[in-house]
């Protein structure tokens, strides 16, 4: 597809769980970032890809979190134990170039920890 | 450092009617600013971008903000508003990492 994917579309998940949420971004993109969207919220940046370099993971908020990517292209957003309050949309995004380049995002993945 | 807020939370119009959507943005430096918009269950979508070329930037569906730097601000407006424009929007301040405002729902009454 032309756009920017993410699976799953809706993962529920009970406390303590690891999970993992994939992202594909557009083809050719340099840029990738991970976002966390509370409900009623703007989304809240989480880490930065150049190709697969993590170039900033400053906005992960527990050593939980885990993301990569590996080969440049498809990212993976882990989350480790669970807990309610990482109940979210999480968003994935992708630019062309570096990361002040336009982003284009796809449609989330809506995490819901029991 | 560098913060956007959108200064309604929530704002209903009549279709037909004018759509002002309000943000002011603080920044240290020139920034890029943008706009999205988000549907129910789909990804956010871009509508415009600023980034110094003109003050007036117009987008999709008839939608077009204009900086302020005197004002700060960078206000979404549309001469009228459809049915289908009933989202939630997004005002982005930009040096690199992108700043979200926490959001202004759009309803359009019929």
């Amino acid at each position: 597809g032309a756009g920017v994917s993410q699976s799953p579309r809706y993962k529920v998940a009970k406390r303590g769980q690891d999970v993992a949420l994939r992202c594909d971004p557009i083809s050719g993109h340099v840029s990738l970032f991970w976002y966390q969207q509370a409900l009623g919220q703007g989304p809240e940046f989480l880490t930065y890809f150049q190709n697969e370099a993590q170039l900033d993971k400053s906005g992960l908020p527990s050593d939980r979190f885990f993301a990569e990517r590996p080969e440049g292209s498809v990212s993976t957003l882990k989350i480790q134990r669970t807990q309610q309050e990482d109940s979210a949309v999480y968003l994935c995004a992708s630019s062309l170039g570096q990361r002040g380049d336009t982003q284009y995002f796809g449609p989330g993945t809506r995490l819901t920890v029991l | 450092a560098q913060s956007v807020t959108q200064l309604d939370s929530h704002v209903s119009v009549s279709e037909g009617t004018p759509v002002l959507l309000r943000c002011n943005y603080s920044s240290s430096y020139s920034p890029s600013l943008f706009w999205y918009v988000q549907h129910p269950n789909k990804g956010l979508q871009l509508l415009l971008k600023y980034t110094s070329a003109a003050t007036l930037v117009k987008g999709i569906n008839g939608f077009e903000a204009e900086f302020k730097k005197s004002e700060t601000s960078f206000h979404l407006t549309k001469p009228s508003a459809h049915m289908s424009d009933a989202a939630e929007y997004f005002c982005v301040v930009s040096r690199g990492d992108m700043r979200f405002g926490a959001g202004t729902r759009l309803t359009v009454k019929p």
